[in-house]
């Protein structure tokens, strides 16, 4: 059964940093893209940034610069390292794995956690 | 970017109504389109993926359809474990984009 569950979130000042984690199960890790996915309060879904099973990192115009994608296939965990963390950041952040090994057109998102939340506030 | 419009935003329905939310894209996507049902506080789940390919273990009472800039998604006859907040995603480009949502309501 395929497992993910998301960890880290939590409260933090305007110009902070966090740092959420996926941890995965299930399936073999290292053969599929993975992404993170985000709903602030009373929001649609917007994606923030995907890694494929080799590493290559793709952002969301909104978080470029700011947040980096990263992955530990030996961990078989997902991060998501947030910093200079804004308001508009404030959110469930969801992991999504993909159908497929690389962030290519016509990714699918088949299994999500339950999600994390992030709150920036002072 | 691609912009994703949902329409309706929101509607009200009654068990075993016939039920079609559409999405319209900024510009062509083809058939790089998903389904997704949202419960608050679940996860989310795919229903359709490629635009009208029905996600292993999502019953037949939902079906994709469209290509180009107009889609549409079917729930054939709507059951009380429906009543959810539908979104659909273009999967053309990055970065990947989602509509604003149709949350299907009660009746």
């Amino acid at each position: 059964e395929v497992q993910l569950v998301e960890s880290g979130g939590g409260l933090v000042q305007p110009g902070g940093s966090l740092r959420l984690s996926c941890a995965a199960s299930g399936f073999t890790f290292s053969n599929y893209a993975m992404s993170w996915v985000r709903q602030a309060p009373g929001k649609g879904l917007e994606w923030v940034s995907g890694v494929s099973g080799g590493g290559s990192t793709y952002y969301a115009d909104s978080v470029k610069g700011r947040f980096t994608i990263s992955r530990d296939n030996s961990k078989n965990t997902l991060y998501l390292q947030m910093d200079s963390l804004r308001a508009e950041d404030t959110a469930v952040y969801y992991c999504a794995k993909d159908k497929r090994s690389t962030v290519v057109r016509g990714t699918n998102f088949d299994f999500w956690g339950q999600g994390t939340l992030v709150t920036v506030s002072s | 970017d691609i912009q994703m419009t949902q329409s309706p935003s929101s509607l009200s329905a009654s068990v075993g109504d016939r039920v079609t939310i559409t999405c319209r894209a900024s510009q062509t996507i083809i058939t790089y389109l998903n389904w997704y049902q949202h419960k608050p506080g679940k996860a989310p789940e795919l229903l359709i993926y490629a635009a009208s390919s029905l996600q292993s273990g999502v019953p037949s009472r939902f079906s994709g359809s469209g290509s180009g800039t107009d889609l549409t998604l079917t729930i054939s006859s709507l059951q009380p474990e429906d009543f959810a907040t539908y979104y659909c995603q273009q999967s053309y480009s990055i970065p990947w984009t989602f509509g604003q949502g149709t949350k299907v309501e009660i009746k």
